[in-house]
């Protein structure tokens, strides 16, 4: 079965510094595709950064960029000049690509604060 | 354009009783799915549908969940009877394309059972 996990709780970083969210992932698919969502407090989830597991140029959006590792089944967050907005929970989704529905399967979270 | 509208956002109810939620996912999008997130976890796919069909309910709890989405486009969940640990927030999410589409989210629904 595919399994996220996301192994730290709570993150901290301060104003404009760089944090670095881990996240792994089990499955024996080779297609599929991996995101990091955001959720600030009492707000809907958005989407920070997709990665297409064929591709091997690691993605960035901005001040957020990934670090994919396919071997090792390893997908990290980086958050460069972090920002006072940037304070939320922070997920890292796996989805299946052509079984089973393209079901997205969410690892249990990080929650970042950032310090001013 | 529009997002995924849910309401009611605050559901507060007692054991035993019934709940409905609803969920208007963005026009045109053919995909909706209900999560379940439970305080501290992440969302778990309770039911995918693809337009009117269900493409994946494996997780949703038939005894007691039941989601219809007539005419394919919005949709209802609901709790009948509930349960202390049915207390969360469900998500709807709705998506352009079946497999690879980006999941648009709506503000979820908090559901408390005393």
């Amino acid at each position: 079965a595919q399994t996220v996990t996301q192994s730290q709780p709570e993150m901290s970083v301060q104003e404009a510094e760089t944090v670095t969210l881990s996240c792994t992932y089990d499955t024996s698919e080779s297609d599929y595709y991996l995101f990091w969502y955001k959720q600030p407090p009492s707000r809907q989830m958005i989407l920070v950064i997709r990665q297409e597991a064929y591709k091997q140029q690691n993605a960035t959006e901005n001040r957020f960029s990934v670090n994919f590792q396919k071997a090792a089944k390893s997908f990290s967050l980086k958050i460069s000049d972090s920002q006072l907005g940037d304070a939320a929970m922070y997920f890292c989704a796996y989805r299946i690509l052509y079984n089973q529905g393209g079901k997205l399967i969410f690892g249990q979270g990080t929650e970042l604060s950032v310090k001013p | 354009e529009a997002g995924v509208a849910q309401s009611p956002r605050y559901k507060i109810i007692e054991k035993r009783q019934s709940v409905a939620f609803w969920c208007n996912p963005i026009s045109g999008h053919a995909t909706l799915y209900w999560y379940q997130q439970i305080l501290g976890q992440g969302p778990k796919l309770l039911i995918q549908f693809q337009n009117n069909g269900v493409v994946d309910d494996s997780q949703l709890p038939k005894d007691r969940f039941s989601a219809e989405r007539l005419k394919g486009v919005d949709s209802t969940l609901k709790i009948q009877p509930a349960k202390l640990e049915d207390s969360a927030v469900y998500l709807c999410a709705s998506s352009l394309r079946h497999l690879t589409g980006e999941l648009f989210f709506g503000e979820g629904s908090r559901l408390t059972v005393l």
